[in-house]
């Protein structure tokens, strides 16, 4: 199993739809999660940090599940500037190195 | 701005050539992360420094590859003899504070062996 699982997508969805993805983590001991966005041929950027059960940040919503071993993030009214590629990090390993998911798609369209 | 700038921003070579790409934190901060990207996955991990020590080095870093970081400010990542599989995004990433385990990325270098 790898150690973080993502949904690659794209979702496809038109401006003002709330869309939801879903991350899986395998390492039982992860304690801390980030959400980062990462454009086309760009470096990934924070989008949120989540410490406990989860963290809200105007249109975006993390929420962890740690006995089912996910976290998901949720968008809001979607925006053509949220198209991008998301991707999941369960902090874990020594020095804190991050373990990326291979990121889920997002397509906003008109 | 992350506070980290990487040069060269793209390189093509040639296979068996070598290159080497720097990493310049705008200020100090004592860790400091290497990461490789390929088309359709994440960043993988290579390695990490904590001052002008290696602390850790992934499987992924062959022997082909060295990582320094001299006087505990720049990196550099120096791929010899490349292969067409090095081919990919060569990011750089700092914490820019002790009590956060939040890491802030480079531009990056996009390296295309020929």
């Amino acid at each position: 199993r790898k150690e973080v699982e993502q949904d690659p997508g794209p979702f496809n969805v038109p401006e003002g739809a709330t869309v939801a993805f879903n991350c899986t983590y395998s390492n039982s001991a992860s304690q801390s999660f980030f959400w980062y966005r990462q454009d086309c041929r760009k470096e990934p950027k924070l989008l949120m940090s989540v410490y406990s059960s989860g963290n809200e940040d105007g249109r975006f919503t993390a929420q962890l599940n740690r006995a089912s071993q996910y976290i998901s993030l949720l968008i809001r009214d979607s925006k053509l500037s949220d198209s991008a590629t998301y991707l999941c990090v369960p902090l874990t390993g020594g020095y804190n190195k991050l373990i990326f998911g291979a990121g889920t798609r997002l397509a906003v369209h008109p | 701005d992350t506070g980290v700038s990487q040069n060269p921003r793209h390189k093509i070579t040639k296979r068996g050539q070598n290159v080497t790409f720097r990493c310049d934190p705008i200020s100090e901060h004592n860790r400091l992360y290497w990461y490789r990207q390929t088309l359709g996955q994440g960043p993988e991990f290579l390695t990490y420094f904590q001052n002008e020590a290696q602390l850790e080095k992934s499987r992924l870093l062959s022997d082909r590859f060295s990582a320094e970081r001299p006087k505990g400010s720049f990196s550099t990542l120096e791929i010899q003899r490349t292969e067409q599989g090095d081919s990919a995004m060569y990011l750089c990433a700092i914490r820019k504070d002790a009590g956060s385990d939040t890491q802030y990325f480079g531009p990056g270098t996009r390296l295309t062996v020929l």
